[in-house]
């Protein structure tokens, strides 16, 4: 069966500091991969999606950014956080291709900026 | 603009029914999901809808009307553990996932 796993759970980081968190899925091969942030009470808002490595799609314009090195790793980093980038934040996958398919998501981070 | 509409907040009785409606104005339409999200947990996969009518799974059931732009969760025979946000999702056109607020569902014994 397929799982994803995503760290760290929580995070702590002064303004101006960077940012890397991670995410994996094991259990399928070229899967989509997102990244969400949500706000405390809020939806999701989409950051990034990626079909495939090296292929990276920004919704939002940001400081942040993501990367695929490998076809099941993920990445988000930031090279200096604002006070803004905190919340919570989402990795999920989805069966590659064109054909509808739920989206699965990670545990989670939680990143607080100080 | 794309929009998706769900009442903030709900509350309800252990044991008893409870709806959550969703209005959707989008580009196009491919699907739409129900997800469930307690507090500071992950959303998990509920349902998914393409065609219209209702889709039975366990206690919980959805129903759409794509002329209406409408869809309703239905849960049935509530427990204390189903408090949570559940959220609504259409697939438009371009095949992205347009996620609304999210309905946050208090149970009381």
């Amino acid at each position: 069966s397929q799982t994803i796993h995503q760290w760290p759970a929580t995070l702590v980081q002064p303004v101006g500091s960077p940012l890397s968190l991670e995410c994996t899925v094991e259990g399928t091969s070229n899967p989509n991969l997102y990244w969400y942030r949500q706000a405390a009470g809020r939806g999701l808002q989409l950051l990034f999606y990626s079909v495939g490595i090296g292929q990276i799609s920004s919704e939002v314009p940001q400081n942040l950014s993501a990367s695929r090195p490998q076809d099941r790793q993920f990445i988000l980093s930031s090279k200096k956080l604002l006070l803004s980038d905190s919340g919570f934040y989402l990795c999920a996958w989805s069966v590659g291709g064109r054909e509808v398919q739920p989206q699965h998501f990670g545990d989670g981070t939680r990143l607080s900026i100080l | 603009g794309q929009n998706i509409d769900q009442p903030t907040e709900m509350t309800a009785t252990e044991g008893a029914i409870v709806q959550i409606n969703c209005t959707y104005q989008t580009s196009g339409f491919n699907g739409l999901f129900w997800y469930q999200q307690h507090a500071g947990e992950a959303p998990t996969f509920l349902s998914y809808n393409v065609l219209d009518g209702l889709e039975e799974k366990g206690r919980f059931s959805s129903f759409l009307s794509r002329s209406k732009g409408y869809s309703y969760l239905l849960l049935k025979e509530l427990q204390m553990k189903d408090s949570a946000s559940y959220l609504c999702a259409v697939i438009d056109s371009n095949y992205q996932l347009i996620w609304g607020a999210g309905t946050k569902l208090i149970i009381k014994p």
